[in-house]
């Protein structure tokens, strides 16, 4: 049971470059998350999925894009990055809407240039 | 509308003492609080939680929070304090409404000395 995983760990992009960053679980949970931690912050919603085929925006979506199109991924894309985007991404999971405690991946360090 | 207030941006502890780390919610209701606690270059890790059942949360790691209605507060406190507690620790209230969104803050930095 390797709860939640993220890939890649590290990646650097140039701006105006794409890329999808990719969360898996295996706890079979319904809800899931991205955010975005800044230095010396805490953590800010992007995105969040109630359920397979649902996505929400966050308090920061623009400049993202979320799909869940497989109950166990959520995918966050950045379709054309910009350095205001370099940051530590974590996606989280809960199991349903009552069994409420998120469980994070181990973050995804992103540099733009 | 849900807040907290971590009272300490840092908490410097000898190792052996003991920690209280301060958290107060502003809500017109009870909350959902949660500690979180995260490591350097770590994810989050969940220490406990409070959803309306017991007063006094028992979490992992030694640790445990008492949620105080009369005061609006959720400390989080272990009576001995241990290297692998440096860590920066989030107090963290949740809307439950669509999404069940957690909303951080800041956080409090623990450092412990030998």
């Amino acid at each position: 049971n390797a709860g939640v995983t993220q890939t890649p760990k590290f990646r650097v992009l140039k701006t105006g470059q794409s890329m999808t960053l990719l969360c898996a679980q295996d706890m079979n949970h319904e809800y899931m998350y991205w955010y975005r931690q800044d230095p010396g912050m805490g953590l800010r919603l992007i995105h969040y999925s109630v359920g397979e085929g649902t996505t929400a925006k966050g308090e920061v979506p623009d400049g993202y894009n979320v799909s869940r199109l497989k109950k166990q991924n959520f995918l966050l894309g950045l379709e054309s990055a910009a350095p205001s985007q370099t940051s530590v991404y974590f996606c989280a999971s809960s199991q349903s809407r009552n069994r409420v405690e998120q469980y994070f991946g181990p973050g995804t360090r992103l540099t733009v240039t | 509308a849900q807040s907290v207030t971590q009272l300490d941006s840092h908490v410097s502890v000898s190792e052996g003492t003991p920690v209280l780390l301060r958290c107060n919610y502003s809500s017109s209701y009870s909350p959902s609080l949660f500690w979180y606690v995260q490591h350097p270059n770590k994810g989050l890790q969940l220490l406990l939680k409070y959803t309306s059942a017991a007063t006094l949360v028992k979490g992992i790691n030694g640790f445990e929070a008492e949620f105080k209605k009369s005061e609006t507060s959720f400390h989080l406190t272990k009576p001995s304090a241990h290297m692998s507690d440096a860590a920066e620790y989030f107090c963290v209230p949740m809307i439950k409404a669509a999404g069940n969104k957690l909303t951080f803050g800041g956080g409090t930095r623990v450092l412990v000395k030998p």
